[in-house]
């Protein structure tokens, strides 16, 4: 089956220490994109990726990091920077080349900062 | 700028009643439309699209150039239809980016 895996499912850290939540599709896409979901705040994006080895910050990247070495993977990683980085966070896809294109939405992680 | 509203949190209605959640775009050049639908313990997941002009669980959505709006409606709500909504932009294509979602409408439907 196509689609996008996000990993782990829950996830708690430490204040202080740096998490990495990982994104893989195999949907051929060549966008990738995270956003983050709060209660009341719907989605906000925090960094995308249109094609390997570039991407671009969004609304909230302060305390985020990502890389795009290959076309399948875009792991996020929340260091210790992130003031407040207990959230619920969601990983998309997209095709980019030509037309109107929908987003495919990976299960989430929810991370819990203890 | 360019911007996907919709001006309702949350919106509550019961069973067999119609329902209709808004939402307004800003917008230069030729808009597209897209409803997404998150149930409870479930992926956020495409509902419609404005392209296809579909009906999808009985759910339709027109837009209308004029008002610069994109409201989702049904006639008769159905429990299972409590979930959250959001209005976005296309992704990828000449729309990529920082065009980003309208901040979600709570639908509660009520037995």
């Amino acid at each position: 089956d196509g689609g996008i895996t996000q990993s782990p499912k829950y996830l708690f850290r430490k204040e202080g220490q740096n998490v990495t939540l990982s994104c893989e599709q195999n949907l051929n896409h060549d966008a990738m994109y995270w956003y983050r979901q709060d209660p009341g705040q719907g989605l906000r994006l925090i960094y995308y990726s249109q094609i390997v080895n570039d991407f671009q910050k969004g609304d909230i990247a302060e305390g985020y990091s990502v890389s795009r070495e290959k076309k399948e993977s875009f792991p996020l990683t929340v260091t210790s920077a992130q003031k407040n980085p207990t959230a619920f966070y969601l990983c998309a896809s997209s095709a980019t080349s030509g037309g109107s294109y929908g987003y495919t939405f990976g299960s989430g992680t929810r991370l819990t900062v203890v | 700028a360019q911007r996907v509203t919709q001006p309702e949190k949350l919106l509550s209605v019961f069973k067999g009643a119609p329902v209709e959640l808004k939402c307004n775009y800003s917008y230069s050049g030729s808009p597209e439309l897209f409803w997404y639908v998150q149930y409870s313990r479930q992926r956020l997941q495409l509902l419609l699209r404005h392209i296809s002009r579909e009906s999808i669980k009985g759910f339709t959505a027109d837009l209308n150039k004029g008002e610069t709006s994109f409201h989702l409606k049904k006639p008769f709500a159905q429990e299972e239809d409590s979930a959250m909504y959001y209005c976005a932009p296309p992704a990828g294509g000449t729309s990529y980016g920082k065009l980003t979602f309208g901040q979600g409408t709570i639908l509660t439907v009520h037995p």
